[in-house]
């Protein structure tokens, strides 16, 4: 079964660039969520979506990162222009929305380095 | 949502069991005790999780106190595998939102 994927694993572009990555969550997971993880911090959540709806963006910081979801099962998050402080991980977690357990399933990550 | 307090780091010895502590004082009645490890380079990868009742799967057992405001999680016979950063999060049923911390960073040595 093939798990979260995700790319790029690795981007490095300069400041003001626009950036954008891609997950593809694990399939009938109608659950996706996209983390910011720092170094030598733990994840923060940035978005949540169930199914195409964005139901948890309070962390998303909306002047410059974007989101979308629109069929339902893969998705974007985009960062235009980027910033020397927006260097992190991007991790993308998918799970089935499930009152017992709610498990994440989180992909590798795409690192982002912004000079 | 409640906040878990954990230490910063842990050495264990390879085959011996590893008990990392979780502090969740503030915990409330329908709020699960969640335990995720992340090694170096690679998303984080669920353990266990409990309500109440101290639970055992393959890869670890957790155990609650009765008052629910603290969680061990016991790794029974650690590995060189096992170095990773061990995370301990509170989350209230039906809510989805993962809350992570800095975690513990957990060092097996051979």
């Amino acid at each position: 079964e093939a798990g979260v994927v995700q790319s790029p694993r690795y981007k490095i572009i300069e400041k003001k660039q626009p950036v954008a990555f891609w997950c593809n969550p694990i399939s009938g997971h109608n659950t996706l969520y996209w983390y910011r993880q720092n170094l030598g911090q733990g994840p923060e959540l940035l978005i949540r979506y169930e199914n195409e709806e964005a139901v948890d963006d309070s962390q998303l910081p909306k002047d410059r990162f974007s989101a979308e979801r629109l069929k339902g099962v893969d998705s974007t998050l985009k960062i235009q222009p980027a910033e020397l402080g927006d260097s992190a991980v991007y991790l993308c977690a998918s799970s089935l929305a499930s009152v017992d357990t709610g498990e994440l399933f989180f992909g590798e990550g795409s690192r982002l380095t912004v000079l | 949502d409640a906040k878990t307090t954990q230490p910063p780091s842990m050495d264990c010895a390879e085959g011996r069991a590893a008990n990392l502590p979780c502090n969740h004082s503030t915990i409330s009645g329908n709020e699960y005790v969640y335990w995720y490890r992340q090694i170096h380079s690679q998303g984080p990868q669920y353990i266990i999780h409990g309500l109440k009742n101290n639970e055992t799967n393959e890869m670890a057992s957790l155990i609650i106190t009765e008052d629910r405001k603290s969680s061990t999680l016991i790794l029974p016979h650690a590995t060189l595998r096992d170095t990773a950063v061990y995370y301990c999060i509170v989350l209230l049923s039906g809510t989805y939102k993962y809350i992570f911390g800095t975690g513990t960073r957990l060092k097996v040595l051979a």
